[in-house]
């Protein structure tokens, strides 16, 4: 079956400016969650959304934003960019929410891009 | 935001050599895994392991959750090159109310023939 897709795989944006980046889980899958990776804070987690509702927040300003729509595909949205949120933003999908991960599968990122 | 310190943060290692690889934490963890990141792809997990002293091998794998609950290694048996890529580990921790997966910095391995 299909892996989960991430869509654009490419962004430049310019600071000040926003963005929306899109993620379709695997098939079945209705937990989404967000990671940014950055080469000096490693991999950082966002947001976990399951069932539409956001159920798990990292330490992120509220620039940092996302939904869960009824197919279970997400989206996640950052406003007024600014250079260090240019990064690989991951999306990760497994069949439920709060357990160990060992369900979970990561897509091939976005990789933003901010000038 | 926290992460774990994996060390080494990269190595050079010939075909056929043995690797390892460690991460500590501050804190505990209930599980740990492991998990490979190849160039252009988000990681994928390699083993989990759920229980302080667990030793769990997946082919050439073994990763071992420490005593502490605040520790894990990797080994890597005769590498080969297919076997670059950075690895991370992650620590989960689930309060009932939230569940968290931290990961650690990373060790970039090559393989050289």
């Amino acid at each position: 079956k299909a892996g989960v897709t991430q869509t654009p795989r490419y962004l430049i944006k310019t600071r000040g400016q926003q963005v929306t980046l899109s993620c379709s889980p695997i098939s079945g899958h209705r937990s989404v969650s967000w990671y940014q990776q950055t080469p000096g804070q490693g991999l950082q987690f966002l947001f976990e959304y399951f069932s539409e509702t956001q159920r798990n927040k990292g330490n992120f300003p509220g620039r940092f934003s996302g939904r869960q729509f009824s197919n279970s595909r997400s989206e996640m949205n950052v406003s007024t960019l600014e250079l260090g949120d240019s990064a690989l933003y991951l999306c990760a999908s497994s069949l439920s929410a709060g357990g160990v991960p060992i369900t979970q599968y990561f897509g091939p990122g976005t990789r933003l891009t901010v000038l | 935001g926290q992460q774990l310190n994996q060390s080494p943060q990269s190595m050079f290692i010939q075909e056929g050599e043995d690797v390892s690889m460690n991460c500590t934490s501050s804190s505990i963890f209930n599980t740990w895994l492991w998990y490979k990141q190849d160039p252009g792809e988000g990681p994928v997990l390699l083993i989990a392991l759920y229980k302080a002293g667990e030793l769990t091998s997946n082919g050439r794998l073994t990763a071992q959750f420490g005593i502490t609950r605040k520790d894990s290694f990797l080994n890597i048996s005769a590498s080969i090159p297919s076997d670059v890529g950075i690895y991370f580990c992650a620590g989960f921790q689930n309060t009932g109310t939230a569940s968290k997966l931290t990961f650690g910095t990373g060790t970039r391995l090559q393989v050289t023939l």
